[in-house]
């Protein structure tokens, strides 16, 4: 067990819609990252935060969003989905914001129909 | 540019020795990561290595770092059946201010009796 915890575990949705995924970082690190995990493009990074703000941004969609809480929980929106999002989203965190291992959460799989 | 590639497939026999190969492009790598990730779960950290390393040993696997051809490896020794999963490599870069991490494509390792 990492210690990240990813909520919910499995996601099905219509296209057009909005959800959001939740994810608790270990406890004690302060970074959070959002992965997405698909076969044909394998693992793509979003975005991180560090202690509530925005540290590093990847290749993440301009529907997409997410946010540090005080408490170092974060969660990812998705909007206006589309069948192409259906993918496994992984979190992971880290106890700094660099040169640290990432510690990977279950992820959750998002199906859009 | 950054990229990290590996060999897609990997089959041995159970009680063999596995080797699977990483190779990567950026020079000013810092610490490379050994990633497993079973069906349906997260990604879990085995083991790292920081770039001025050529070895490290942590039970049955071995991580061996050629900086020179930007080569690394990962050997599993007696490989077992509950070693099947995939296997990624992953960097991380010196100096920069984020710490997400640069991921290859994943080596499924397929471990016959």
């Amino acid at each position: 067990d990492s210690g990240v915890t990813q909520t919910p575990k499995h996601l099905i949705t219509a296209t057009g819609q909005r959800v959001t995924l939740r994810c608790s970082p270990r406890s004690g690190d302060l970074s959070v990252y959002w992965y997405q995990q698909s076969l044909d493009q394998g693992l793509q990074f979003l975005i991180q935060y560090y202690n509530g703000e925005e540290r590093a941004k990847g290749n993440i969609l301009e529907r997409f969003s997410a946010q540090q809480f005080p408490d170092l929980h974060s969660e990812l929106n998705l909007s206006s989905l589309e069948l192409g999002d259906s993918a496994l989203y992984f979190c992971a965190s880290s106890v700094a914001h660099t040169n640290s291992p990432l510690h990977f959460g279950n992820g959750t799989r998002l199906t859009v129909t | 540019g950054e990229d990290v590639e590996q060999s897609l497939f990997l089959s041995v026999r159970e009680g063999d020795s596995s080797v699977i190969n990483c190779t990567y492009t950026d020079s000013s790598s810092t610490y490379l990561y050994w990633y497993k990730q079973e069906p349906g779960a997260g990604l879990q950290l085995l083991t790292y290595i920081f770039s001025n390393m050529d070895m490290k040993q942590d039970q049955r696997l071995t991580v061996l770092l050629n900086k020179k051809d930007k080569h690394l490896s990962l050997r599993i020794a007696d490989t077992q059946t509950g070693d099947s999963a995939i296997y990624f490599c992953a960097e991380t870069l010196w100096g920069g201010s984020q710490g997400n991490l640069i991921f290859g494509k994943g080596t499924k390792l397929s471990v016959k009796p």
